[in-house]
């Protein structure tokens, strides 16, 4: 069971567009939520991450929406480029097991010219 | 150049012949731990190590081996591989800590027949 839903599965978006990737969590021990891009051939990178005393950070063209009481988090991609083509994983940290991340089930993006 | 390094990139093989996949980093760092990727269900621990001859069991540790008896790497052992093994497989490395950022390797295919 996953403890971190992550939506829509599949993304197309056109040159110039906003992606908006959903995530959902029902563990409130989560301490830590970091978004993980990755390209086919590699493996994750981190992209951008957020804690949930915060409800929005911003780098560059990324941001993150954080609602706690909602339990939910969102990842914006403004003014989308192909080169953002990617799969984008968003994940929780859980500290009481060392460093342990949860993942959601990962969202194939492409951004169209 | 920071890195985690996995070998063998690509492996085919069949049920029960045991196997080993090898992960080292070169970052120092404290904490490491494997995941594997299946469609759909993004990335799931199998085990984690916070430190040398430390090691403990992720969320689908069944069929796996670990040991970390250097700092530096952290092989994943298939005693007996089956066909529900055939995965895409990460090693990551990180400095211990909520907020650290888990480095990934590229990552092993394994097919097991």
């Amino acid at each position: 069971q996953q403890q971190v839903k992550q939506s829509p599965q599949s993304l197309i978006v056109q040159k110039g567009g906003i992606s908006i990737i959903n995530c959902a969590y029902e563990n409130t021990a989560f301490d830590y939520f970091p978004w993980y891009q990755q390209f086919p051939g590699k493996g994750p990178a981190l992209l951008i991450a957020i804690r949930p005393d915060v409800s929005e950070k911003k780098e560059g063209r990324f941001t993150i929406s954080f609602n706690k009481s909602a339990k939910q988090f969102s990842l914006h991609i403004m003014d989308s480029q192909p080169g953002d083509s990617a799969t984008y994983f968003c994940a929780a940290h859980y500290n009481n097991a060392g460093n342990m991340l949860t993942f959601g089930g990962g969202t194939r993006l492409m951004v169209k010219p | 150049e920071a890195q985690v390094t996995q070998n063998p990139r690509y492996l085919i093989t069949v049920t029960g012949k045991k196997l080993t996949v090898t992960c080292s980093q070169n970052m120092n760092h404290e904490y490491m731990s494997w995941y594997r990727q299946d469609p759909g269900l993004g990335l799931r621990q199998i085990y984690y190590s916070m430190n040398v001859e430390v090691t403990d069991k992720g969320d689908v540790p069944e069929g796996y081996k670990v040991s970390r008896k250097e700092k530096r790497n952290f092989p994943l052992i298939l005693e007996s591989p089956s066909p529900n093994q055939t995965s895409l497989y990460f090693c990551a490395s990180s400095n211990d800590g909520s907020n650290q950022p888990q480095h990934f390797g590229d990552g092993t295919r394994l097919s097991i027949l």
